[in-house]
């Protein structure tokens, strides 16, 4: 059973243009959405983050919207820029008295076109 | 100079053998986690250890046993081997654990790929 779902395998944008990365749950208590950007042969990277009483957060390029009712979240990169190419991994965590859960999705590749 | 650092970058080994994975991170970070991506690229996190104190343990064999001798360093150790456990292992770091609710940057090492022969 998948808790986190990008349904997703890639996106394809032009350089200035809008890039969307979709990312669903299931679990409504999930505390917290991260999202990672991952380039080949190295490890994930952090990006941004979204605490489950926002529905909004923005940094620089990024911003990573939430829509609890819709149990959706998304990460949108504008200007996208040929850097941007990678595989972008949604998280979700939960966290219960001592202990905790992180849940990733399967990712998204994306690829800018200059 | 590396953040979080893992060796091998690369393990080929038979099946039923005890391999071993190192990590260690020179960011004063409290945390420290190994997650596993299999074949499919789902990433999932198998332990974490909060001050040298195991936080969480998702289901995985325990054929598979994390070991922090200090704050700095979670290395892996897999006993006996099997097909299934070929993968690419990540080791990461964050300063907070997942416990604090709050912002968790999680710094990854560069991965170790496990080919079981």
């Amino acid at each position: 059973d998948q808790q986190v779902k990008q349904n997703s395998p890639s996106l394809s944008v032009q350089e200035g243009r809008i890039s969307i990365l979709n990312c669903d749950y299931t679990n409504s208590m999930f505390d917290y959405f991260l999202w990672y950007k991952k380039y080949p042969a190295e490890g994930p990277t952090f990006l941004i983050s979204i605490s489950s009483i926002k529905d909004k957060n923005e940094d620089g390029r990024f911003t990573v919207f939430l829509n609890k009712s819709a149990k959706h979240l998304s990460l949108h990169i504008v200007p996208s820029q040929p850097g941007d190419s990678a595989v972008y991994f949604c998280a979700a965590m939960r966290v219960a008295g001592n202990t905790g859960k992180l849940i990733f999705g399967q990712g998204t590749t994306l690829q800018v076109k200059p | 100079d590396t953040a979080v650092s893992q060796t091998p970058k690369y393990l080929v080994t038979q099946m039923g053998n005890d391999k071993s994975i190192k990590c260690e991170q020179n960011l004063g970070h409290d945390t420290m986690y190994w997650y596993k991506q299999d074949s499919k690229k789902f990433l999932k996190i198998m332990f974490s250890y909060n001050n040298k104190e195991l936080i969480i343990n998702e289901t995985v064999p325990n054929r598979f046993s994390p070991k922090s001798p200090d704050k700095a360093h979670l290395n892996l150790h897999i006993n006996s081997l099997e097909l299934g456990d070929s993968a690419v292992y990540f080791c990461a770091s964050s300063q907070g654990s997942l416990l604090d609710r709050g912002d968790n940057e999680q710094f990854f090492g560069p991965g170790t790929r496990l080919t079981v022969l």
